[in-house]
């Protein structure tokens, strides 16, 4: 069963700064890999879709990379702002039935 | 604008009530889905559709039921038998359900025991 690890639950950083956010898995065989975007009480928006044959997508700051072999993602945000304060999901697409796997998300603060 | 929306936003059951959340969508997708929330959670499915007259259940689909009678409503009913229903519920859809597509989401209902 594939299983989705985001670590740490919540990062606080200062504005202005570059960071990464990790998301780990435990099956190689996936088909793709989304991270998301939730504000609090909110639905989710989807910032990066990498298909298990590219290694990175890009769209503005954030730049999101894939390597199945190792099991991991990251999404690394460029020169981070208050308005980047929200919770960051990463989930996997494991089968042809389109299912995701989500992780449990990490909750980031940008402090100004 | 195109996009999905849910009603109500906060939803309250009583003990042994039948609730419905709604989810409508003028996306012109084929595939929807059910998700719910917990806190300190990630989202578990509950029920997808691919096509309209037919959905399959997801990971956590006891106590819940579903309909796709038209391409643009996918409602989910949170029956009696579901004993933990209070939970941050989520819809969402997609053009054909394939694998290389992103999900949109709405902006989520949140249900509260009484």
């Amino acid at each position: 069963k594939q299983e989705v690890t985001q670590i740490p639950a919540a990062l606080s950083v200062p504005e202005g700064e570059n960071l990464v956010l990790n998301c780990s898995f435990t099956d190689s065989a996936i088909y793709n890999l989304q991270w998301f975007r939730q504000d609090p009480g909110k639905g989710l928006t989807s910032l990066l879709l990498i298909q298990s044959s590219q290694r990175e997508q890009t769209s503005g700051r954030l730049n999101a990379s894939l390597d199945k072999s190792s099991g991991r993602s990251t999404l690394y945000i460029a020169a981070s702002q208050p308005g980047d304060s929200a919770t960051y999901l990463c989930a996997l697409r494991t089968g042809a039935n389109s299912k995701l796997t989500f992780g449990k998300g990490i909750t980031l603060s940008v402090r100004p | 604008d195109g996009g999905i929306t849910q009603s109500p936003k906060y939803l309250f059951r009583k003990e042994g009530q039948n609730v419905t959340l709604s989810c409508e969508q003028n996306l012109n997708h084929d595939a929807m889905y059910w998700y719910r929330q917990d806190p300190g959670q990630g989202l578990r499915l509950i029920y997808y559709s691919q096509i309209v007259n037919d959905f399959q259940k997801g990971d956590i689909a006891e106590g819940y039921s579903v309909s796709r009678e038209k391409k643009e409503s996918f409602p989910l009913t949170v029956t009696s038998a579901q004993k933990n229903p209070t939970a941050f519920y989520l819809c969402a859809s997609s053009s054909t359900g394939t694998y290389q597509e992103t999900q949109y989401f709405g902006p989520g209902t949140r249900l509260l025991v009484l």
